[in-house]
């Protein structure tokens, strides 16, 4: 079965700090999709990043990166120089490829609750 | 470019009542995705439909249903609510069924009293 486990439910920093969010996943499928979204309060989910299970590069985008290690099944992701505006709950999300009986649809971890502190 | 719209921002309704929640996606976008944000349960799967038709549905009762317009625009209707169906829910678009972009809206807050 899938599942994506976020074990860190809530995170305080001060900022400037850097900040690791964790995210496991299993699948049985060879062709999946990882996700990573930011929730802030008011409650649009914001795409971040989206990697494919073949493209095991890691990839940075100004203060984010994300490190996608298919050996231990965790795409991680870190934010360097943490700011105030960085507060929110972020999601890591699993969609299996395929159509035509496949599923489709994302499979959230519980989020984790991130608190950057002036 | 527009985003992906949905409307009402917040409905309060009635146990026993109905609730309409619409999303308009993004323009060329086909596919329609519906995800209930409850407190404590956190995003579930809904809904998934394209071209009109219903591809997928969570683990949720009858009662939830939906549909797909021909311009692609959605809706969600919940029957007899009860009141663990509070909840945000998002609707998220993408431009095909093989196409993992979903790009989400803002959402409905449905607070059943």
């Amino acid at each position: 079965a899938q599942k994506v486990t976020q074990a860190q439910t809530e995170i305080s920093v001060v900022e400037k700090e850097d900040v690791t969010l964790d995210c496991v996943y299993e699948t049985r499928d060879t062709t999946y999709y990882l996700f990573w979204y930011k929730q802030p309060p008011s409650g649009e989910l914001v795409f971040l990043i989206r990697r494919n299970s073949f493209d095991e590069q890691n990839e940075i985008s100004g203060r984010y990166s994300w490190n996608f290690q298919k050996s231990t099944s965790s795409f991680n992701f870190t934010i360097t120089a943490s700011q105030v505006v960085d507060s929110a709950v972020y999601f890591c999300a699993l969609s299996e490829a395929g159509y035509g009986g496949a599923t489709n649809k994302l499979i959230f971890g519980t989020g984790t609750l991130l608190a950057v502190q002036p | 470019e527009a985003g992906v719209t949905q409307s009402p921002t917040h409905l309060i309704k009635t146990r026993g009542q109905q609730a309409t929640l619409r999303c308009s996606p993004i323009s060329g976008h086909t596919s329609v995705y519906w995800y209930q944000q409850a407190l404590g349960l956190g995003l579930q799967f809904l809904l998934w439909y394209d071209e009109g038709e219903e591809r997928n549905r969570g683990n949720f009762p009858p009662r939830f249903s939906g549909r797909q317009f021909p311009n692609y625009s959605s809706e969600l209707n919940v029957n007899a609510l009860e009141l663990e169906d509070s909840a945000l829910y998002l609707c998220a678009s993408s431009f095909s069924p093989e196409a993992r972009g979903y790009t989400f809206g803002s959402g409905t807050r449905l607070t059943v009293v």
